[in-house]
């Protein structure tokens, strides 16, 4: 089994560009969850799908942020447009049951 | 809410000592808890779990007992090697026999083991 695949593994940006993250979960699970990882804020739940329909984004910190899941296999989170403060480490993670398995994740630094 | 508050750290041994890392939790309904870690630079990944009342989970000489009348959680192992080096999560899903998976996570403690 290859595990959750993010991609990029890095991405170096500049304030005011887009950025899209891409998710691939592992085959057969049908939650999907977007979390940040901060020095100062910790680990922050962003968003999750279930069935690739989103049930709670309460954790999307602005409009900026969006995230889709249009189909079981892949889903995006986008920031549009990114900030300094929008740099950290962004996981994905997916699961069929209660435990969750985590991407390496992708480290966003925005200039 | 539901909410896991752990020993915030860092905690810094040398090898071989005994490790023991407070966890806590508050939830409405009958959570599992669950132990994750994250090496450095990598993803969290499960290191144990329980799902009821004074079951025991464990895994690479980690254990944790599942305590229900003192709501806690806590992480030991007998014996630290410098590979242990990693942060640690304690977190809580309270699915209440429906379909939310959410978990609800501590704010990690740093582990650092020298030889």
């Amino acid at each position: 089994d290859a595990g959750v695949i993010q991609s990029p593994r890095h991405e170096v940006t500049e304030m005011g560009q887009e950025v899209t993250l891409r998710c691939k979960p592992i085959s057969g699970h049908d939650y999907l969850f977007w979390y940040r990882q901060t020095m100062m804020r910790g680990l922050e739940l962003l968003i999750y799908f279930n069935n690739n329909v989103p049930i709670d984004d309460s954790g999307m910190p602005e409009d900026r942020f969006s995230a889709k899941m249009p189909n079981a296999s892949f889903s995006t989170l986008k920031i549009q447009p990114s900030e300094p403060r929008d740099s950290a480490v962004y996981f994905c993670a997916s699961s069929w049951g209660e435990t969750q398995y985590f991407g390496p994740g992708t480290r966003l630094l925005v200039l | 809410g539901d909410s896991v508050t752990q020993m915030e750290g860092p905690v810094t041994l040398s090898e071989e000592a005994f490790l023991t890392i407070n966890c806590t939790y508050t939830a409405t309904g009958y959570p599992s808890l669950f132990w994750y870690v994250q090496y450095p630079g990598e993803g969290l990944q499960l290191l144990l779990k329980a799902t009821k009342a004074d079951d025991k989970g464990s895994n690479k000489g980690f254990e944790a007992t599942y305590r229900k009348e003192t709501t806690s959680f806590h992480l030991e192992k007998g014996s630290v090697q410098v590979s242990d080096s990693a942060v640690y999560f304690c977190a809580l899903s309270d699915s209440r026999g429906g379909s939310n998976y959410k978990l609800t996570f501590g704010k990690g403690t740093l582990l650092t083991v020298n030889p």
